[in-house]
């Protein structure tokens, strides 16, 4: 069955420091990925996704993610972390169209809580 | 702001009992997704709705039910509630339903069950 593992519960980082959020996804082939953000009392905002090609996808708010095949991996970075950053990060895949997929519905990792330190 | 609205915000019932969550999409959007985010078993994937047919099923148990009316908007109904259904239900909604859309995701209802 899919699935998506984020490795890790909570990180922090200071302000202004750079970022890493790590993303590992079980599939029988490259399903399409999305990394959502959640601030506290909201919903979830898509930050960016890949589908096909360049393997660096650029997000909204200076976030960027890198597809890496080899690894099964869809890591989500940032250069300079700020103070409002702080939320909870999700990575997520859906069923790519060749496989069958009509749907969109997400599956989801467990999370990343990301703390920022001033 | 996503476009998305749930109603009501907060829900606080008893074991046993039956509510209704409601959803309106993004203007426009002819796809409703409903997911459910607790802590033990994170963010699931419960049903998706398009131009008022189901589309898809997840995770969703049989004492759920959900529908999507001519308007678009869609409601979940959650019966015969136990302690292990609070959790935060999300509804989502995108343009075509379609794993390329962006999926528009409301506030929730945070839902307690006594």
């Amino acid at each position: 069955a899919q699935s998506v593992t984020q490795p890790d519960i909570h990180i922090t980082v200071s302000e202004g420091a750079s970022l890493e959020l790590r993303c590992n996804y079980s599939y029988g082939a490259t399903p399409y990925l999305f990394w959502y953000v959640q601030s506290p009392g909201q919903g979830l905002q898509l930050l960016l996704k890949y589908f096909s090609g360049d393997t660096l996808v650029q997000g909204i708010k200076g976030f960027e993610a890198e597809f890496k095949r080899s690894q099964s991996s869809f890591n989500l970075r940032k250069p300079s972390v700020h103070w409002s950053d702080a939320a909870e990060y999700f990575c997520a895949v859906a069923r790519p169209k060749n496989y069958g997929g009509s749907q969109g519905n997400l599956i989801f990792g467990k999370g990343t809580k990301l703390s920022v330190k001033p | 702001d996503s476009g998305v609205t749930q109603t009501p915000k907060h829900l606080i019932t008893a074991t046993g009992q039956r509510v209704t969550l409601r959803c309106s999409p993004r203007s426009g959007d002819l796809s409703v997704y409903w997911y459910q985010q607790s802590l033990d078993q994170g963010l699931q994937f419960l049903i998706q709705y398009y131009n008022g047919e189901e589309r898809a099923k997840g995770n969703i148990l049989e004492r759920f039910s959900a529908q999507q009316f001519p308007d678009l908007h869609s409601e979940l109904n959650l019966s015969s509630l136990e302690l292990g259904d609070s959790a935060l239900y999300f509804c989502a909604s995108s343009p075509g339903g379609l794993a390329v859309d962006t999926q528009y995701f409301g506030p929730g209802t945070r839902l307690t069950v006594l």
